[in-house]
């Protein structure tokens, strides 16, 4: 059974940068049947998807954050990472990692239970 | 970027009755690439329905989803005390991937 773990810190300061790892059990990262992205949740809202990454080193971003996002798998660890780099208090939420099929079906079946990152000075 | 709509934003029902969620492209929604989830609170959404229509492995069959194009549905029989939680329609056709800002069932 495949598991997806978030850590990171839980509190960070306005204008540094968020730093996420999803650590992956059950199953590898070193892949080309799935992406390995990150969907976050503020507080009583909905969900954003941030960003997912290939086993080879590609990427791809929801507009609003590919500036500042960036998603990368490091295979030899059988993890993936998020770094968000300029937060602000509009960044404070839940994130989940999750994996999606690189094929048909395509959906994101495994989520991670999250993560709260909260943006305060 | 797909927007979806879901409604109701809140449904009250009462254990044993029928839910039933709309949601709503703004565009058409390729291959019907379309997912609902549950989410309770505290807890990682988790998928119901991909492909608009499939139950993923483990999913009673009180769930099920319909529709394509630009307008699915998810139907609920007969809702369980567990199945009260807010439910989300998700589109994985064109990046980037998009939510629904979610429909709220809610015991009466």
């Amino acid at each position: 059974q495949l598991q997806l773990q978030e850590s990171g810190p839980g509190l960070v300061k306005p204008a540094k940068t968020l730093s996420l790892t999803c650590s992956v059990s059950g199953g590898s990262t070193n892949t080309g049947d799935f992406y390995w992205g990150w969907i976050r949740q503020p507080p009583g809202k909905g969900l954003e998807w941030i960003g997912s990454a290939f086993y080879s080193g590609s990427s791809y971003y929801h507009p609003s954050l590919k500036s500042r996002a960036t998603v990368s798998v490091d295979t030899s660890k059988n993890q993936f990472s998020l770094h968000l780099t300029s937060v602000t208090a509009s960044d404070t939420a839940v994130y989940y990692c999750a994996r999606r099929f690189s094929r048909w079906p395509f959906y994101f079946d495994y989520w991670g239970q999250g993560i709260l990152v909260t943006v305060s000075s | 970027e797909i927007v979806l709509t879901q409604s109701p934003g809140t449904l009250s029902l009462s254990p044993g009755e029928r839910a039933t969620l709309s949601c709503r492209a703004s565009q058409h929604v390729f291959s019907d690439y379309l997912a609902w989830f549950q989410q309770k609170p505290g807890q990682a959404p988790r998928l119901l329905i991909y492909g608009a229509s499939s139950r993923p492995t483990g999913i009673p069959d009180r769930f099920s989803g319909s529709g394509s194009g630009t307008d699915f549905t998810l139907t609920i029989n007969r809702l369980e005390p567990e199945d009260f939680a807010v439910y989300y329609c998700q589109q994985y056709a064109s990046s980037p991937w998009t939510f629904g800002q979610g429909t709220k069932v809610e015991n009466k």
